[in-house]
């Protein structure tokens, strides 16, 4: 069965500070990454995606993610983080041998303090 | 809007009573998911549907939980003789069967709260 994990369950960090979340997944198979993002009081959106390719990938506002297979790791980061980036991000991988659900982290609140 | 839309949006229930909630998916979405999240945890996944066939069910999903979806389009969650562990947030998502890459669209959820 795969599984996440991501490290940290609170970050918290001032306005243009860098960011970076980490996400291990435990499958040895093909599979899909994605990282997801929750405003408050907002629903679960798409932040960016991995399928195949180049292995860093580039998502909205800024943020990017690299795939690193040999550590199991799709680690999410963003240069210079907003007040705006305060949100709860979520890891999730999708496999084929898992069939056509996500399977997700635990989250990392992210508070950036003005 | 034309996103994934969930009612009621809160429902606050005493235990042993039923509740059931309602998930509209985006209209040209074949694929229909039931997540649950609580306080601090990621979503775990409940169940799925491929048009009106329960495809998958997971073992989070016990007796007393159903769901359906009669004709393809919007699913009902039930739950039964609600417990005050079933607490927690029902998330809906779904997914056209053309992107097959497990991307998918989440609706803003239902809050349950059992007392």
């Amino acid at each position: 069965a795969q599984s996440v994990s991501q490290h940290n369950h609170h970050v918290i960090l001032s306005e243009a500070a860098s960011l970076e979340l980490g996400c291990n997944y435990s499958y040895g198979g093909t599979v899909n990454l994605f990282w997801y993002v929750q405003y408050p009081g907002q629903h679960l959106q798409l932040l960016l995606k991995y399928f195949s390719g180049d292995p860093l990938v580039k998502g909205i506002k800024g943020f990017e993610a690299e795939f690193i297979k040999s550590k199991f790791s799709f680690n999410l980061r963003k240069p210079s983080v907003q007040w705006s980036d305060t949100a709860e991000y979520f890891c999730a991988v999708n496999s084929a041998a898992a069939g056509n659900k996500l399977t997700f982290g635990g989250g990392t609140r992210v508070l950036v303090k003005p | 809007d034309t996103g994934v839309s969930q009612d009621p949006r809160h429902k606050i229930t005493k235990r042993g009573q039923n509740v059931t909630f309602r998930c509209d998916p985006i209209s040209e979405h074949n694929r229909l998911y039931w997540y649950r999240q609580t306080l601090g945890q990621g979503p775990e996944f409940l169940t799925y549907f491929q048009n009106e066939a329960q495809l998958e069910k997971s073992r989070l999903l016990s007796d007393r939980f159903s769901a359906e979806r009669p004709k393809g389009s919007f699913s009902t969650l039930e739950i039964q003789r609600t417990e005050q562990g079933d607490s927690a947030m029902y998330l809906c998502a779904s997914s056209p069967y053309s992107l097959n890459t497990g991307e998918l669209f989440f609706g803003e959820g239902s809050r349950l709260t059992v007392l």
